[in-house]
């Protein structure tokens, strides 16, 4: 079956405490990439890839890194996990990058608490 | 970058009846319009994709419509059922893919 994981899908940490959710797909998909969603702003990408290598910041880059090592992971990090990193995550793939149409499949989200 | 507004207030309907949401952005017209269905707690699933230089698309009981000189979709649901809540989310696909906050569309049985 086609599909996105993610990795915890539900999380409670502590500020300052470094944090990893993993992302991966079997769909050998070129595009992936991060979004969180808050109530009432939608949703708001965080990072993308390109491919194998190729990364890049989108709209709400600070406090969060990633990688791409494999094509089918894409993990999140948060370094030092602050309060207002409190919100839904969600990975997403695609064939291609955006803008050519491609439709993103998502993951089941992970929602991640920072007190 | 684009604003984008859907819906402000949650659409109740009554089983059977047409639901029609409205997606308005404001800068430049994207290449492809996209629609999703979000459920409480999941990822949100893909629906549909319109060109620009398409003005109306249909799949099932599914059509949106794409207007460029209004800079807006519409997205209608018809002969609504209670599994059709949800929250949908237009997204403006260009060389990023921006969403709307969504609208959340409740049918009553």
């Amino acid at each position: 079956e086609a599909q996105v994981t993610q990795n915890p899908r539900y999380l409670i940490t502590v500020t300052g405490k470094k944090l990893t959710v993993t992302c991966s797909q079997n769909m050998n998909h070129e595009y992936m990439s991060w979004y969180r969603q808050d109530p009432g702003l939608g949703l708001r990408q965080i990072y993308y890839s390109m491919n194998v290598e190729v990364t890049d910041k989108g709209d709400v880059p600070e406090g969060y890194k990633v990688s791409r090592k494999e094509k089918r992971n894409f993990p999140l990090i948060l370094e030092s996990p602050s309060p207002n990193q409190t919100s839904l995550y969600f990975c997403a793939s695609s064939l291609s990058r955006q803008g050519e149409g491609y439709e993103q499949y998502f993951g089941p989200g992970t929602r991640l608490t920072v007190t | 970058s684009q604003k984008i507004e859907q819906n402000s207030e949650a659409l109740n309907i009554q089983e059977g009846k047409t639901a029609t949401l409205t997606c308005n952005y404001t800068n430049y017209s994207p290449a492809y319009l996209q629609w999703y269905r979000q459920d409480p707690g999941r990822g949100p699933v893909f629906l549909l994709l319109i060109r620009e230089n398409e003005k109306e698309k249909r799949k099932e009981r599914l059509k949106v419509t794409f207007d460029t000189t209004l800079k807006q979709s519409l997205f209608h649901i018809t002969a609504s059922q209670p599994a059709d809540s949800a929250t949908y989310l237009c997204a403006l696909d260009d060389y990023k893919l921006s969403f709307g906050a969504g609208t959340t569309v409740t049918v009553r049985a």
